[in-house]
C-alpha cells in the first residue's frame, strides 16, 4: 500500500541553525501539506503546496519557513533559523485531488524536531 | 480558536462493547469531516470520512454520524478491540478556498480486554 515517508525520524539541532525536513508523498498525489504538533497540543496546519507553489499558509508559517519540491518526488520543509518553540512533531501529508472535492489527506510518520 | 472540539480527552471501553467518540464544530463552512487514529510516535492514520451531504457513513466496524444542525459528529466502533486503543482525532475541512484540515485535540481510547 502506498504511503507517505519522512526523513529523518528525529532531528536534533541547536537554536539558530537551519534544518530541512524531507518527505516523499504518495506518487500519484498532487497536493502536499505540512502540519506540526507541539507536545500536548493539537495538530496544526502549516502550509499546502500544489503545482510548485504555495496554495495556502497559516500564520505559523512565517518568513523562517519555506517549502519546495526540488526533484519531482521529494517535498521539503526548511526552517531557516530554528527557535526553541519550533520543537514539535512535523507531519507531511499528501492528497490526490483538491480537498475541495472531498479528498482525503494521508499522513507520514512524522519527524520529531528538537531544538536545544 | 477551537473550531473543532473533542471534549473528552479519554475514554475507556470494555472489549466487545461499543466505543462512541464525539466531536463538535463551530464553523458552518466545514463540509468534509474525517477521523484519524494515531499511535504514539506515528503519524495520523486515516480511518473514515463523511461529506456534509450525508448523515452516516459506514466502513466495517466503524460508523461516522453527522448531525449538521447540531454541528456534531460521532465515531462508533463496534465491537471494540484492544488494537483500537489509540488517540482518535476529528478533523474538518472545506471552508471556501481552504485546503487545510482543522483538528480537534483528540480522544485517547483505551479498550480493556
Amino acid at each position: 500500500e502506498p504511503e507517505v515517508t519522512q526523513t529523518p525520524s528525529h532531528q536534533v539541532t541547536q537554536m539558530g541553525q537551519e534544518v530541512i525536513l524531507r518527505c516523499v508523498p504518495i506518487s500519484n498525489h498532487l497536493y502536499f501539506y505540512w502540519y506540526r504538533q507541539i507536545l500536548g497540543q493539537k495538530v496544526e496546519f502549516l502550509v499546502s503546496f500544489y503545482n510548485n507553489e504555495i496554495s495556502e499558509k497559516s500564520e505559523i508559517f512565517d518568513d523562517q519557513f519555506s517549502v519546495e519540491r526540488p526533484d519531482g518526488s521529494n517535498f521539503t520543509l526548511k526552517i531557516r533559523s530554528t527557535k526553541l518553540e519550533d520543537s514539535a512533531m512535523y507531519f507531511c501529508a499528501s492528497s490526490e485531488r483538491s480537498p475541495l472535492t472531498t479528498d482525503t489527506q494521508y499522513f507520514g510518520p512524522g519527524t520529531r524536531l528538537t531544538v536545544l | 480558536d477551537q473550531q473543532v472540539k473533542q471534549n473528552s480527552p479519554s475514554l475507556s471501553v470494555q472489549e466487545g462493547r461499543i466505543s462512541i467518540l464525539n466531536c463538535d464544530y463551530t464553523n458552518s463552512m466545514f463540509d468534509y469531516f474525517l477521523w484519524y487514529k494515531k499511535y504514539p510516535a506515528e503519524g495520523p492514520t486515516f480511518l473514515i470520512s463523511i461529506s456534509s451531504i450525508k448523515d452516516k457513513n459506514e466502513d466495517g466496524r466503524f460508523t461516522v454520524f453527522l448531525n449538521k444542525s447540531a454541528k456534531h459528529l460521532s465515531l462508533h466502533i463496534v465491537p471494540s478491540q484492544p488494537g483500537d486503543s489509540a488517540v482518535y482525532f476529528c478533523a474538518a475541512s472545506g471552508r471556501a478556498g481552504s485546503y487545510q484540515l482543522t483538528f480537534g485535540k483528540g480522544t485517547k481510547l483505551s479498550v480493556i480486554p
